[in-house]
C-alpha cells in the first residue's frame, strides 16, 4: 500500500503560468516532506522542504505548501519555464535514525513555451 | 553535477552473470542508500549503510548483495539476476544522521536478458 501518492502521472502547463504538483499521503508519523526534481538521465536533485511545524515554505519560484489535516501537500511553481519540465518525486519521512524517504511514483511536468 | 558518481551507467547483463555496480560520493556524506526504480513504480530503498554499517535491508533478495569498504563507497554486487530486476538503480547520500536531504547519483540502468 502506498504511503506516499502521486495521483498524476503528467501534467501540462503554458510557459509563465502557474504549476501546481499534488502529494497525498497516509502515515500521519511522517513529519518532513521533499520533493525532488528528475531531467531524463540524471538522478534526482532536491528541490524543496518541508518540515510538519509549517504550512508554507518559499524558495524563489518555487513554494510548498502543508495541510496537515487532510495529509496533503503541494508544490507551486510560478512563474513556470520550460527548463522546468521534468518528472517531480513527492518523499516524506517520519525520522528515524537515518531520517529514510518514501518517494511517491513521480508527476511528469511539461512546460510549453 | 551533485557530488555523486555512478559506475556503470548502463549495463546489460545474462541471468547468470555476476557483476557490480559502483557508487562513490564525494561530499563528506556518512551515510548512504540504494535504491530501485521500476518504470511506474516509486522508488524502493534497498538498503541504508550509515558510518559503513548496513542499517537497514529493505526485504531485499539475496541475489543483490551490498559493500560499503568506506563512508566514501558503496557497491552493489549481482548474481543470478532476473529479468524482472532491470530497473534504474540509484545511489544516494546524506550527512550523519538523522538527515533527510539525500543527494544522489545519475544511476545504473541495468538490463537482465
Amino acid at each position: 500500500d502506498q504511503q506516499v501518492k502521486q495521483n498524476s502521472p503528467s501534467l501540462s502547463v503554458q510557459e509563465g503560468r502557474i504549476s501546481i504538483l499534488n502529494c497525498d499521503y497516509t502515515n500521519s508519523m511522517f513529519d518532513y516532506f521533499l520533493w525532488y526534481k528528475k531531467y531524463p538521465a540524471e538522478g534526482p536533485t532536491f528541490l524543496i522542504s518541508i518540515s510538519s511545524i509549517k504550512d508554507k515554505n518559499e524558495d524563489g519560484r518555487f513554494t510548498v505548501f502543508l495541510n496537515k489535516s487532510a495529509k496533503h501537500l503541494s508544490l507551486h511553481i510560478v512563474p513556470s519555464q520550460p527548463g522546468d519540465s521534468a518528472v517531480y518525486f513527492c518523499a516524506a519521512s517520519s525520522g528515524g535514525s537515518q531520517g529514510n524517504l518514501i518517494f511517491g511514483k513521480g508527476t511528469k511536468l511539461s512546460v510549453k513555451p | 553535477e551533485t557530488g555523486v558518481t555512478q559506475t556503470p551507467r548502463h549495463l546489460v547483463m545474462g541471468m547468470t552473470n555476476k557483476k557490480s555496480l559502483k557508487c562513490e560520493q564525494h561530499l563528506g556524506h556518512n551515510a548512504m542508500y540504494w535504491y530501485k526504480q521500476s518504470a511506474k513504480k516509486p522508488l524502493e530503498l534497498m538498503f541504508v549503510y550509515n558510518f559503513k554499517e548496513q542499517t537497514e535491508n529493505n526485504s531485499v533478495p539475496s541475489r543483490f548483495s551490498p559493500e560499503c569498504p568506506n563512508s566514501s563507497h558503496l557497491f552493489l554486487h549481482l548474481h543470478t539476476l532476473q529479468p524482472e530486476d532491470s530497473a534504474l538503480y540509484l545511489c544516494a547520500s546524506s550527512a550523519a544522521d538523522p538527515s533527510y536531504e539525500q543527494y544522489f547519483g545519475p544511476g545504473t540502468r541495468l538490463t537482465v536478458t
